[in-house]
């Protein structure tokens, strides 16, 4: 069964910094990988989607990244601010399955 | 284009009461899913609709949930009895089909008391 998971937890930053979070999967035979972002009592919001044959994709600030050998994705925020605070979570949906197998999620809190 | 609607936004009800929840989809979009997502956790997939079919349901508790979607577009979502557990966050989603990007609504908030 595939297991998605994000490191860290909780991610503090100053204003104006890049940083990356970081999603890996169990199993590589993925059909594409989708980052969200979810505000507190809301509904998440599709960030970036990455099918399996792409190694990266990009909008605005945001890049993600693909390794599906290594079932590692990430996602990098350049020059982030306050409004970027939020939970970011990664799914995964895989070869032949209907459903997107999710992370637990990083809440990332970005300091004025 | 309007984005997923769901309703009520929350709920709180007592164990062993039943409640239902109602999802209207992005309008186009054929396949809608439910979804429960516990505090700290990730979504967990519930339900999966293709028009009005059932195409995945191996992970909803049969014996307390049911759900429906009639003529294909909106959907509903019942708990009888509920039980503490079932406490979460419910999210309804839709995408066009099959590998297209799921866009969600802002879920129902269930309690129980």
């Amino acid at each position: 069964k595939q297991e998605v998971t994000q490191i860290p937890a909780a991610l503090s930053v100053p204003e104006g910094e890049n940083l990356v979070l970081n999603c890996s999967f169990t199993d590589s035979a993925i059909y594409n990988l989708q980052w969200f972002r979810q505000d507190p009592g809301k509904g998440l919001t599709s960030l970036l989607l990455i099918q399996s044959s792409q190694r990266e994709q990009t909008s605005g600030r945001l890049n993600a990244s693909l390794d599906k050998s290594s079932g590692r994705s990430t996602l990098y925020i350049a020059a982030s601010q306050p409004g970027d605070s939020a939970t970011y979570l990664c799914a995964v949906k895989q070869t032949g399955a209907n459903n997107l197998f999710f992370g637990t999620g990083t809440r990332l809190t970005v300091i004025p | 284009e309007a984005g997923v609607a769901q309703s009520p936004r929350y709920k709180i009800i007592e164990k062993r009461q039943s409640v239902a929840f109602w999802c209207n989809p992005i309008s186009g979009h054929a396949t809608l899913y439910w979804y429960q997502q516990i505090l700290g956790q990730g979504p967990k997939l519930l339900i999966q609709f293709q028009n009005n079919g059932v195409v995945d349901d191996s992970q909803l508790p049969k014996d307390r949930f049911s759900a429906e979607r009639l003529k294909g577009v909106d959907s509903t979502l019942k708990i009888q009895p509920a039980k503490l557990e079932d406490s979460a966050v419910y999210l309804c989603a839709s995408s066009r089909g099959y590998g297209q990007p799921q866009h969600f609504g802002d879920g129902t908030r269930l309690s129980i008391l």
